[in-house]
């Protein structure tokens, strides 16, 4: 079984300033996807970014990056220029290629971001 | 013009009580979960059903009972509630037949057991 690792509990940053999340994973599948989502105080589950295990490219969302790497089972979440908003609970999420409703997604434990103006 | 929405948002009931929580998503997708978040806000699949059947079932005690009466819906009855049950229930959805898909998310029940 998939499982996923968030080893940072509590992260914080100053405003304008760059993060790092880390989050690391474990499977013996070949291709697969990735995500990291927002769960802000609103409980709101928000997709930030996603990446598939196939490119080699990071993706990028405007001020959000990944450094992904797949031999290291490696996937961090770069928030640059941090705003107030970007405070959450951040989960990186694992997920087979799997299709027809097995497409469940294996969560990390969660990291809470706090900015601080 | 909400994509998944969850009735209710809060529930607060006696243990031993029997509750339902339901999901509509108006997105189209075939496939729908129920995901628990427990007090640790750590976020666990329970159920996924697939145009109406059920696909995951992830050792979910069988006082919870999922049922989906169309592609669209997909509702949540507990029976006889224990403590433990408190949590905030996730809905989501997604297309089935897709690759590399969103899975989109209701806003969440937040159960309390008392």
């Amino acid at each position: 079984a998939q499982t996923v690792t968030q080893s940072q509990p509590e992260m914080s940053v100053q405003e304008a300033e760059t993060v790092t999340l880390s989050c690391t994973y474990d499977t013996s599948e070949s291709d697969y996807y990735l995500f990291w989502y927002k769960q802000p105080p609103s409980r709101q589950m928000i997709l930030v970014i996603r990446q598939e295990a196939y490119k080699q490219q990071n993706a990028t969302e405007n001020r959000f990056s990944v450094n992904f790497q797949k031999a290291a089972k490696s996937f961090s979440l770069k928030i640059s220029d941090s705003q107030l908003g970007d405070a959450a609970m951040y989960f990186c999420a694992y997920r087979s290629l799997t299709q027809g409703g097995s497409e469940k997604l294996v969560f990390g434990k969660g990291t809470k971001l706090t900015v601080n103006p | 013009d909400t994509a998944v929405s969850q009735t209710p948002k809060y529930l607060v009931t006696q243990m031993g009580n029997d509750k339902s929580i339901k999901c509509e998503q108006n997105l189209g997708h075939d496939t729908m979960y129920w995901y628990k978040q427990d007090s640790k806000k750590f976020l666990k699949i329970m159920f996924s059903y697939n145009n109406k059947e059920l696909i995951i079932n992830e050792t979910v005690p069988n006082r919870f009972s999922p049922k989906s009466p169309d592609k669209a819906h997909l509702n949540l009855h507990i029976n006889s509630l224990e403590l433990g049950d408190s949590a905030v229930y996730f809905c989501a959805s997604n297309r089935g037949e897709s690759s590399y898909n969103e899975q989109f998310f209701g806003p969440g029940t937040r159960l309390t057991v008392l």
